[in-house]
């Protein structure tokens, strides 16, 4: 089964940082480019960062440039997402996803997220 | 930026009903590349349709898609208790990427 799980969510205080984890399973990982969404309560989604296959490339959303790094390890077969200096605008679902064919941004499968919540 | 527009806001149905979804773009979506997703509550998104008109792997085919340039639409032929939930629309023919804002299918 292709599935994609999220974890590392948390509250935080505005400035501090947070490691967020997405693991995969049921297909070839080092494959595919994977991107994080999110989704702030009530909301829409919005596109956060992706990272190419072998982890070369890398783009973020001006959102979170500077303060959101994105990295992987293609031989545990997981994405990570580090945040720092959050923002209480940056409280959120986090949601990882693969890129199903490459070039073409619609994504599959979605897991089911991790909460993120940036409060003093 | 592309905006994307769903209608209606909130869809009320009834199980067996057939249901339509429009998703109206500002400008033309390159090469017809829009995505149609399924959100539960509590779950990510679950993509349906792609490149307008393709049904994604084992979606079932009571879901369609249609449309070209501006104009896209969603059809679920007829509704099953699992299908009430919000869907999206999303373009990806140009940078950035968008998302519609949603209709939400609810049982009447």
């Amino acid at each position: 089964q292709v599935q994609l799980v999220e974890s590392g969510g948390g509250v935080v205080q505005p400035g501090w940082s947070l490691t967020l984890s997405c693991e995969a399973s049921g297909f070839t990982f080092s494959d595919y480019s994977i991107h994080w969404f999110r989704q702030a309560p009530g909301k829409g989604l919005e596109w956060v960062t992706l990272i190419s296959s072998d982890g070369n490339t890398r783009y973020y959303a001006d959102s979170v440039k500077g303060r959101f790094t994105i990295s992987r390890d293609n031989s545990a077969n997981t994405l990570y997402l580090q945040m720092k200096s959050l923002r209480p605008e940056d409280t959120a679902v986090y949601y990882c996803t693969r890129e199903l064919v490459t070039g073409k941004w619609f994504f599959d499968p979605w897991g089911r997220g991790t909460l993120v919540i940036v409060s003093s | 930026e592309i905006v994307l527009t769903q209608s209606p806001g909130t869809l009320s149905l009834s199980p067996g009903e057939r249901g339509t979804l429009s998703c109206r773009a500002s400008q033309s979506v390159s090469r017809s590349y829009l995505a149609w997703y399924q959100q539960k509550p509590g779950q990510g998104p679950r993509l349906l349709i792609y490149d307008a008109s393709s049904r994604a792997t084992g979606i079932p085919d009571r879901f369609s898609g249609s449309g070209s340039g501006t104009d896209f639409t969603l059809t679920i032929s007829r509704l099953e208790p699992e299908d009430f939930a919000v869907y999206y629309c999303q373009q990806y023919g140009s940078s950035p990427l968008t998302f519609g804002g949603g209709t939400k299918v609810e049982i009447k």
